[in-house]
């Protein structure tokens, strides 16, 4: 079946350090792969994705990298701000599921002065 | 603005009790489906349609009714409220099941007590 799998947090850095939050996913056929950022009291924005192997999605710094050969999509940025703080969901949708999405369990982000 | 409304935000019920959450949107999504949020288990999917007059069960239907008969709004009905509903309800939207990407609504946090 598909499955998403991302790195249990919560994550704290301070301003300026790099971000690596991991994810790993288990598909059939070819999925696209998503990252989804949720800010406090709202609901889940699309911050970048990538539909085939060796795509790289960006957005705001943000990037993540479509790896088929270990099935992975680990989001990336090389300055965090205060800003960043929220909860980070990978996901994916596959064609042989009629495009469903299957969300990870998230990742909290705080991100100190 | 353009997006998806969710009504309202947020809610107490006594168990037993019935009641609907709203969701519409204004960009002509044809797809549009409702998940739960619950710590530490991402978003499951409850119900989806792919357009007016067709829905259909997601991970999680039990204990809750959607239906279709606009392309605008996909209002989810809780039948019976229990305390294990208890949860934030977010509706979400897509062009196409086929074009997958998500726009959100800011959730209901509804409360079974």
């Amino acid at each position: 079946g598909n499955s998403v799998t991302q790195m249990e947090g919560p994550v704290t850095l301070s301003e300026e350090a790099f971000l690596t939050i991991n994810c790993t996913y288990t598909a059939t056929g070819y999925p696209s792969l998503f990252w989804y950022v949720q800010y406090p009291g709202e609901g889940l924005q699309l911050l970048l994705k990538a539909t085939k192997a060796d795509d790289k999605g960006s957005n705001k710094g943000f990037e993540a990298t479509y790896r088929k050969e270990t099935t992975s999509f680990h989001l990336e940025k090389g300055s965090v701000q205060v800003s960043d703080s929220a909860v980070y969901f990978c996901a994916l949708s596959a064609s042989n599921t009629g495009n469903q999405f299957y969300f990870g369990t998230g990742t909290s982000l705080t991100v100190i002065p | 603005n353009a997006g998806v409304t969710q009504t309202p935000k947020f809610q107490v019920l006594k168990t037993g009790q019935s009641m609907t959450l709203q969701c519409a949107q204004d960009m002509n999504h044809e797809y549009m489906s409702w998940y739960r949020q619950d710590p530490g288990m991402g978003l499951r999917l409850i119900h989806y349609s792919v357009g007016a007059g067709i829905t259909d069960q997601g991970e999680v239907p039990n204990g809750y009714n959607v239906s279709r008969s606009t392309t605008e709004d996909f209002p989810l009905r809780l039948l019976s409220a229990a305390p294990s509903q208890t949860s934030v309800y977010f509706c979400a939207s897509s062009y196409s099941i086929e074009q997958p990407g998500y726009t959100f609504g800011s959730g209901t946090r509804l409360t079974v007590v």
